[in-house]
């Protein structure tokens, strides 16, 4: 069965720099979401979209941002990198926002800010 | 602000044995709540997902059930195997979007 697609799947990058994350949900999955997994920490909620509009938001800094695209699919723009934006970035899907509706998870894109 | 935690923080098991996983929240408004696995360095898995007016959802060898009013959940795995090492996760959907997870339970279970 498909799966939540995320590239990269590591990226290393000086501070100051930018990095963009992609998502590729599972086909007809209209719902994404974006997690900051710290190490040895649980996943955090950074931001949501529901049908290519933003549906809600956790504690997602100013620098960055991100959108979900016409095919469904979302990038995490980061702006600005620190080194305390080095994690596990994960992104996941769901058919629709249904309280029976699990979430699925990519394998995650790690990022390392040297 | 809900607060989901999970004990024990790590169990190591024989093979064989079952085993119970518990996670605790602390505002019983919750859209649902789900279980995941979490394996080295990888994504989180869907294990089951509860809805909030559920008390309970069966797959394989998992059980977990969900008592709201007193803010617990619990992760029955039956018959436990070294393949069922990993890390759980235990979190709870605020709202539509935002899940909040546990800390985990890191299980190691030896042949």
């Amino acid at each position: 069965a498909a799966g939540v697609i995320q590239s990269p799947r590591h990226l290393i990058k000086e501070k100051r720099e930018t990095a963009t994350l992609k998502c590729y949900p599972i086909p007809r999955h209209d719902t994404v979401y974006w997690y900051q997994q710290g190490p040895g920490q649980d996943p955090q909620f950074l931001i949501s979209f529901y049908e290519k509009m933003q549906s809600d938001k956790g504690s997602i800094p100013d620098r960055f941002s991100a959108q979900q695209f016409s095919d469904y699919h979302s990038e995490l723009n980061m702006s600005s990198l620190e080194l305390g934006d080095s994690a596990l970035y994960f992104c996941a899907s769901s058919v629709n926002r249904g309280d029976n509706s699990p979430l699925h998870f990519g394998n995650g894109t790690r990022l390392t800010v040297t | 602000k809900q607060e989901v935690t999970q004990i024990p923080a790590a169990l190591s098991v024989p093979e064989g044995e079952n085993l119970v996983l518990n996670c605790s929240f602390t505002d019983s408004a919750i859209y649902n709540l789900q279980w995941f696995r979490q394996d080295p360095g990888k994504g989180l898995t869907s294990l089951l997902l509860i809805q909030s007016s559920q008390r309970e959802q069966t797959s394989g060898r998992l059980n977990a059930s969900l008592d709201k009013s007193s803010g617990r959940s619990t992760l029955y795995i039956a018959a436990s195997q070294p393949g069922d090492s990993a890390t759980y996760l235990c979190a709870v959907m605020k709202g539509t979007d935002k899940l909040i997870f546990g800390t985990g339970t890191r299980l190691q279970v030896f042949p």
